[in-house]
């Protein structure tokens, strides 16, 4: 059972530069986000979904784009990097449980730096 | 809007003791869930402690537990016989029944475990 897995784990990437980070999840979670987290900051909500096909806003979208077109995966866009978003980035997957929400699975992470 | 507030950024405590973290969280709603995450220098977040709102007795893992007070809206968590591999960040975090695992993180205490 591999849980979340993320990748890449470390990536450089230019100013102006897109990519995307891969999130897939093999445990039938429906729900799936992603956060950043900086130091003295705690973890910041970027966009989060409920299901394939539903996603939505959280604390901090500008600048990113997310797609949940199956229940496994939920990608990260950076559509233009700026040095701003250099962080360290979470996936994280959960669902309800019999006995009610048992709180995130979380990826391992990744660390972006923009320069 | 709900916010989380670990008003300790750093603590150390020595190996074999007792030491306590403190979070303190805003919200309107009455039913809710808590948790306790662990970050060590791996980077990866592991799940401490869970504690639903309505229910009354704190949650213990070991030799993890929390003293919530749901009317001083406070959920501090204790670690008892402290260990080197409990040196850690450590993230108080607050999710409201139903929101679709949209959780709320707290600034975050690091916590050093001394020999």
């Amino acid at each position: 059972n591999a849980g979340v897995t993320q990748t890449p784990k470390f990536q450089v990437l230019k100013t102006g530069q897109s990519m995307t980070l891969q999130c897939a999840q093999d445990m039938n979670h429906e729900y799936m986000s992603w956060y950043r987290q900086d130091p003295g900051m705690g973890l910041r909500l970027i966009h989060y979904s409920v299901g394939a096909g539903i996603t939505d806003q959280g604390e901090v979208p500008n600048g990113y784009n997310v797609s949940r077109s199956t229940t496994e995966d939920f990608p990260l866009r950076l559509l233009s990097a700026a040095p701003s978003q250099t962080s360290v980035y979470f996936c994280a997957s959960s669902t309800n449980g019999q006995g009610g929400y048992y709180g995130y699975t979380f990826g391992s992470g990744t660390r972006l730096t923009v320069v | 809007a709900q916010t989380v507030t670990q008003s300790q950024p750093e603590m150390s405590v020595q190996e074999a003791e007792t030491v306590t973290l403190s979070c303190t969280y805003d919200t309107s709603e009455n039913n809710y869930y808590l948790f306790w995450y662990k970050q060590p220098p791996s980077r990866q977040m592991i799940l401490v402690i869970r504690q639903e709102a309505y229910k009354q007795q704190n949650a213990t893992e070991n030799r993890f537990s929390v003293n919530f007070q749901k009317a001083a809206k406070s959920f501090s968590l204790k670690i008892s016989d402290s260990q080197l591999g409990d040196t850690a960040m450590y993230f108080c975090a607050f999710m409201k029944h139903g929101a679709g695992g949209k959780l709320i993180f707290g600034q975050g205490t690091e916590l050093s475990v001394k020999p």
